[in-house]
Formats: structure tokens, C-alpha cells, sequence
């Protein structure tokens, strides 16, 4: 069973166009994230949402919004997409009653902007 | 705000031998929780031990413990009796207590560990 799920897992585009990546967690967990891993492996928080709520919003470019339907769910859109988007994603899924708010990551996807 | 420093970029350690990759932070809080992630060639983030500031009895899992000196704020990483599947990508992270929901993880650069026969 597949704790945090992440759709796609590759996603190649050209500049300019707009693309989603989905996240789903069956943890039962309240709060989700979206981090970015850059080129050189680092790793930086976007997004957090609680609830549905958004609770992190980091500095990133308009062009990014993040959507939370339901708990269980949180997407990543990027409009008007650039050569510097390429990275991986990871969605990350913790519980705010769980000690030390332990995160269990998906298994990001890797999109090349070309 | 926190940062967290990997001094490491990369290290070396032959089969079933111990190794220590170390981790040291900067915070202002006194309440917080240190973690170390593994991310092997799959990408996929694990966690491989934790701990709690308010802890003094550093954490251990199987092979992997740590040693956590708060005053130095250190959290260096002890694998015994390392195995090829330890070959990974090593990142330590930091979160704070005081942020109720709002749970980010601050990451160092990461080491990147090798194991050799």
C-alpha cells in the first residue's frame, strides 16, 4: 500500500506551458507539503496546508499555487512554466498529533523544463 | 531563522565497518526535533532515526544511533556495521516545536555516503 502516492513521476514540457502534479496520502494525516529538490540536492519547503488551510507559504513565484480539495489531497500547479522549474517535487504528508510530526514523503516527481 | 550545516559532502566506508556523518545546526529555541532522512538512488525520502531536544539519551535504531550534544547543537549520525544498501544520500533536518501545525523541515546539504566491499 502506497502511503503517499504522487502523480506523475516524470513530467518532461517546454517553457511557457502550464502542467499539475498530484499528491494523495491514505495515512489519515492532517497537514501536507510540497518541498523542492534543486539540482544540487537541496532541499527546500513551498507549501503546507492543514486542514485544508494554508499554513506555509514560503517565497515562491505566483506562478506556483498549491490546491488542497481535502485532506487527503494536495496538487501542485505551474503556469507559464521556466528552464528553473526544473527539479524534483516531493509531496510530504505528516499528522499534527503525531509526536515529532514525523513527515513520510512520496516518491517525488522529476520535471524537466526544456 | 534555522539553518543546519552538513560539512560533508561526501564519505567512504568499506562494508560492515562504522561510519559518522556529522550534522550541526543554528537555532535560538530551546524545543525542537532533529531528524536524519536517507535518500537512495530511487529518490524516495526514509527516515532513518529522530530526536527530541528535550531528550538527553541520544535515539538508536538497529545500526543507526546518533549523538546529540545540544549545547554544542550537534546531531552527528552513527552507522554501524554498514551494508551496501546504506549507500545513499544522508540529510539531516530540523524542525521546530514551537510552530504548532505549521511543521517545516529546514534541511542541511546533505551527505552523500558510498560503501565499498
Amino acid at each position: 500500500d502506497t502511503a503517499v502516492s504522487q502523480t506523475p513521476k516524470y513530467l518532461v514540457t517546454q517553457m511557457g506551458n502550464d502542467k499539475s502534479i498530484k499528491c494523495e496520502q491514505n495515512l489519515g494525516h492532517d497537514t501536507m507539503y510540497w518541498y523542492k529538490q534543486d539540482s544540487k540536492k537541496f532541499l527546500k519547503i513551498m507549501f503546507s496546508y492543514n486542514n485544508k488551510e494554508l499554513i506555509i507559504n514560503e517565497t515562491v513565484p505566483n506562478r506556483f499555487s498549491p490546491k488542497s480539495p481535502d485532506k487527503a489531497h494536495l496538487n501542485l500547479h505551474i503556469n507559464s512554466l521556466e528552464l528553473g522549474d526544473s527539479a524534483v517535487y516531493f509531496c510530504a504528508s505528516s499528522h499534527s498529533k503525531t509526536p515529532a510530526y514525523e513527515q513520510y514523503f512520496g516518491p517525488g516527481t522529476r520535471l524537466t523544463v526544456t | 531563522a534555522q539553518t543546519v550545516t552538513q560539512s560533508q559532502p561526501e564519505m567512504s566506508v568499506q562494508e560492515a565497518e562504522t561510519v559518522t556523518l556529522s550534522c550541526t545546526y543554528d537555532t535560538s529555541e530551546s524545543d525542537y526535533y532533529l531528524f536524519w532522512y536517507k535518500q537512495p538512488p530511487s529518490r524516495q525520502m526514509i527516515l532513518v532515526i529522530r530526536q527530541e531536544a528535550y531528550k538527553q539519551q541520544n535515539a538508536t535504531e538497529n545500526r543507526f544511533s546518533v549523538n546529540f550534544q545540544k549545547a554544542a547543537k550537534s546531531f552527528s549520525l552513527k552507522i554501524s556495521d554498514s551494508q551496501l544498501g546504506d549507500a545513499a544520500m544522508y540529510f539531516c533536518a530540523y524542525r521546530s516545536a514551537n510552530t504548532g501545525t505549521a511543521s517545516k523541515l529546514t534541511f542541511g546539504t546533505g551527505t552523500r555516503l558510498q560503501v565499498t566491499l
